[in-house]
């Protein structure tokens, strides 16, 4: 099982500040499948980019995704309001499916 | 506009079977190559895949909780469902269903699963007490 660490576990940013969310994985994601969701209070998880920097229909170009092998991260460029919650990866290139522990963005 | 709503008892007893059902609207479960599936989150947790069925009854399940899991589907009724056998206070949680994209295959006794989410449900929450 590939186990996913994401870290910080909550970081405290301003509105327009810019957020670098990590996760690591315990062996390689293969073909970079990994996704990142975000998670409102008291909502579904939404999904946000897969395939490690792949963009899902309608999310902001302020998220962007990078990396590979065991090192992807997950950027903000500037914070909007609605952006504080919390986010988790979820790799897809080996059974089971996995999430990290996620990270919580919260308002400084 | 695809949306998944979750439905089922809010409460089971220790011992007993957990059943929720899922029901898919402003989409059909029969068209594209989509898996359907279910996605559970602990109070205060992160989030832990359960399995995943595609229209034709072909079922991957993760390891950890195969031996009490069963997900079926009933296209007729664009639905699908989960029953969890045997539950502890550990199965308390919220329970999400979500449209699955990528694809699976079953190799000798392994599995190859290669989903992501891209439609969840808006879950429901079920609590596992006497």
């Amino acid at each position: 099982e590939i186990v996913l660490t994401q870290s910080p576990r909550t970081v405290s940013l301003s509105p327009g500040e810019r957020a670098t969310l990590s996760c690591r994985a315990s062996q390689s994601v293969s073909s970079r499948y990994l996704a990142w969701y975000q998670q409102r209070p008291g909502q579904a998880p939404r999904l946000l980019i897969h395939a490690a920097s792949n963009r899902a229909t309608g999310v902001p170009d302020r998220f962007s995704g990078s990396g590979s092998d065991t090192d992807f991260t997950l950027t903000i460029s500037r914070l909007e309001p609605e952006d504080f919650a919390v986010y988790y990866c979820q790799q897809y290139g080996g059974s089971p499916l996995t999430f990290g522990g996620g990270t919580k963005v919260e308002i400084k | 506009q695809l949306q998944l709503q979750e439905s089922g008892p809010g409460l089971v007893k220790p011992s007993e079977t957990l059943s929720l059902m899922c029901t898919v609207s402003g989409g059909s479960i029969s068209t594209g190559s989509y898996y359907w599936g279910w996605i559970r989150q602990p109070p205060g947790k992160g989030l832990e895949w359960i399995g995943a069925i595609y229209n034709s009854g072909s079922t991957y399940y993760n390891s950890s909780l195969k031996s009490r899991v069963i997900i079926s589907v009933d296209t007729s009724n664009n639905q699908i469902s989960l029953e969890v056998s045997s539950v502890t206070a550990a199965d308390t949680a919220v329970y999400y269903c979500a449209r699955h994209v990528g694809s699976a295959y079953s190799y000798g006794i392994y599995d190859h699963i290669y989903f992501y989410m891209d439609v969840w449900g808006v879950g429901t929450t079920v609590t596992v007490s006497s």
